[in-house]
C-alpha cells in the first residue's frame, strides 16, 4: 500500500527566507507525485507535479527515488505563499487512479 | 466553466440516517473521485468512478457507495451514518485520456452527524 508522510504540521518562516516543505512516500512501483495547495477560503488546487519539472510561483520539487522524497522548495518566501500544502501520490492511470494525500503542512510566512 | 461543483455545501444529519452528496465535474472531464477530509487531516481517497463504474476504492466500508451518471456527474451515498463520518467531503474530476492527470477539486460538502 502507498503512503505519504509530511512530518511538519506547521512551518513558519520569515518573508524572504528559503522554504522547504518535506514529503516522503512509500510505494514499490513508479508513482507520480504532486503538490497541491489550498489558500485561505479557496479550493484545493494543483501546484506542481514531478513529471512536468516546472517551477510554479517560484516553487520547485525534485523526485528523489533513492530517498523516496519529493520536497517542495522555494528560495525566497512571500507572504502570499501562506497556505496549506499537501503532497500526493498517484498510482494507476486514466480512470483507474488512486491518489494518496499526506496530512498537509501549513506554511506561515511572517512579514 | 464553473469547474467542479458540489451540493449541498453544508448538511446536518442524525446518526443512523442516510445521506447523498452530489458532484458535477469540470466540463470535459469524465472521471470523478471522492475524498473524505477530517479536521486537521489530508483528503482520504474513498473511490473513483469512470465509465459509470467504481474503478478504484480506498479503505472505506461498504456503507460508502457511489454512482456515476451518463453525463459524468456523480453521487456519494453514505448509509447508517456514524458520528465519525462528520467531515468535509471533496469531489475531484479529471480526464482519463491524460493518464495520471491532475485532479480539479470542488469546494466540498461539510457533513455534520449529530
Amino acid at each position: 500500500a502507498q503512503r505519504v508522510t509530511q512530518p511538519e504540521k506547521l512551518l513558519s518562516v520569515f518573508k524572504g527566507a528559503p522554504v522547504e516543505l518535506k514529503c516522503n512516500y512509500s510505494y514499490s512501483g513508479s508513482p507520480e507525485l504532486f503538490w497541491y495547495v489550498q489558500y485561505s477560503r479557496q479550493r484545493l488546487q494543483l501546484l506542481l507535479r514531478h513529471i512536468s519539472r516546472e517551477s510554479i510561483k517560484g516553487f520547485t520539487a525534485d523526485l528523489n527515488k533513492g530517498e523516496t522524497s519529493f520536497h517542495l522548495k522555494k528560495p525566497f518566501a512571500q507572504e502570499e505563499d501562506s497556505a496549506m500544502y499537501y503532497c500526493a501520490l498517484s498510482v494507476g492511470s486514466g480512470g483507474y487512479q488512486k491518489v494518496t494525500f499526506g496530512t498537509g503542512t501549513k506554511l506561515q510566512v511572517i512579514p | 466553466d464553473a469547474g467542479v461543483t458540489q451540493s449541498p455545501t453544508h448538511l446536518i444529519k442524525t446518526r443512523g440516517q442516510q445521506v447523498t452528496l452530489r458532484c458535477s465535474p469540470k466540463s470535459g472531464h469524465d472521471t470523478v473521485s471522492w475524498y473524505q477530509q477530517a479536521l486537521g487531516q489530508g483528503p482520504q481517497f474513498i473511490f473513483q468512478y469512470y465509465e459509470e463504474e467504481e474503478r478504484q476504492r480506498g479503505n472505506f466500508p461498504d456503507r460508502f457507495s457511489g454512482h456515476q451518471f451518463p453525463n459524468y456527474s456523480s453521487e456519494l451515498n453514505v448509509n447508517a451514518l456514524l458520528l465519525g463520518d462528520s467531515a468535509l467531503y471533496l469531489c475531484a474530476s479529471s480526464l482519463s485520456l491524460r493518464g495520471r492527470a491532475e485532479a480539479f477539486f470542488g469546494q466540498g460538502t461539510r457533513l455534520t452527524v449529530v
